[in-house]
């Protein structure tokens, strides 16, 4: 059983306009959430994080939002640019552990 | 600094053989991390260290698995004998104690079995 789920495999959207990548959780001692992007043939790279103390977290063009009553949490993108095309996954951990559970990515392409 | 260094990129190999994946961390991370990924299921942690004592290793597949850190800039995955099921993408990772949670991948080794 998956407990940490990324519903949407891929999903395309134009330059300039905003990426929505999605993940749900079930399990709800969760507390800490880490986004990764992943370009082909390479390791994957660490984008933006959130504790559960907050709701929302922001760098530079990225920003994540958690909902912790929905157990969902959005990675936003505002503008996208074709160099966002890449594998997005969601990570989640209890406590302050180190065994982060991945969800299955969604990979995102922006159109130029 | 060089990041994660792993080796070999690439490996493939015939059903029974010994399998061994290196993995370099970043210097001064004191914890490692040994990942799969398939398409089947996903990015899975293997193992970890920590000060190069393994940690939690609950991941492992089965006892053909087993992973040394004979010391901080040095770690082995090993896989005897390897079986077609085993061809995936593993990924070593590392980071530091202090700060934010975030993990550093290497390129990853894409093991094929035949």
């Amino acid at each position: 059983d998956q407990q940490v789920k990324q519903n949407s495999p891929s999903l395309s959207v134009q330059e300039g306009r905003i990426s929505i990548l999605n993940c749900d959780y079930t399990n709800s001692m969760f507390d800490y959430f880490l986004w990764y992007k992943k370009y082909p043939a390479e390791g994957p790279t660490f984008l933006i994080s959130i504790s559960s103390i907050k709701d929302k977290n922001e760098d530079g063009r990225f920003t994540v939002f958690l909902n912790k009553s929905a157990k969902h949490l959005s990675l936003h993108i505002v503008p996208s640019q074709p160099g966002d095309s890449a594998v997005y996954f969601c990570a989640a951990s209890e406590g302050r552990g180190q065994n982060f559970v991945f969800g299955p990515g969604t990979r995102l392409s922006v159109l130029p | 600094d060089a990041g994660v260094i792993q080796s070999p990129r690439h490996e493939v190999t015939e059903m029974g053989q010994e399998v061994t994946l290196r993995c370099k961390p970043i210097s001064g991370h004191d914890y490692l991390f040994w990942y799969r990924q398939t398409m089947m299921r996903g990015l899975e942690l293997l193992i970890y260290f920590n000060n190069n004592v393994p940690i939690d290793d609950s991941g492992m597949p089965e006892d053909r698995f087993s992973a040394k850190m004979p010391n901080a800039s040095f770690s082995t995955l090993k896989i005897q004998p390897s079986e077609p099921r085993d061809s995936a993408v593993y990924f070593c990772a590392s980071r530091r104690t202090s700060g934010t949670y975030e993990q550093y991948f290497g390129p990853g080794t894409r093991l094929t079995v035949t």
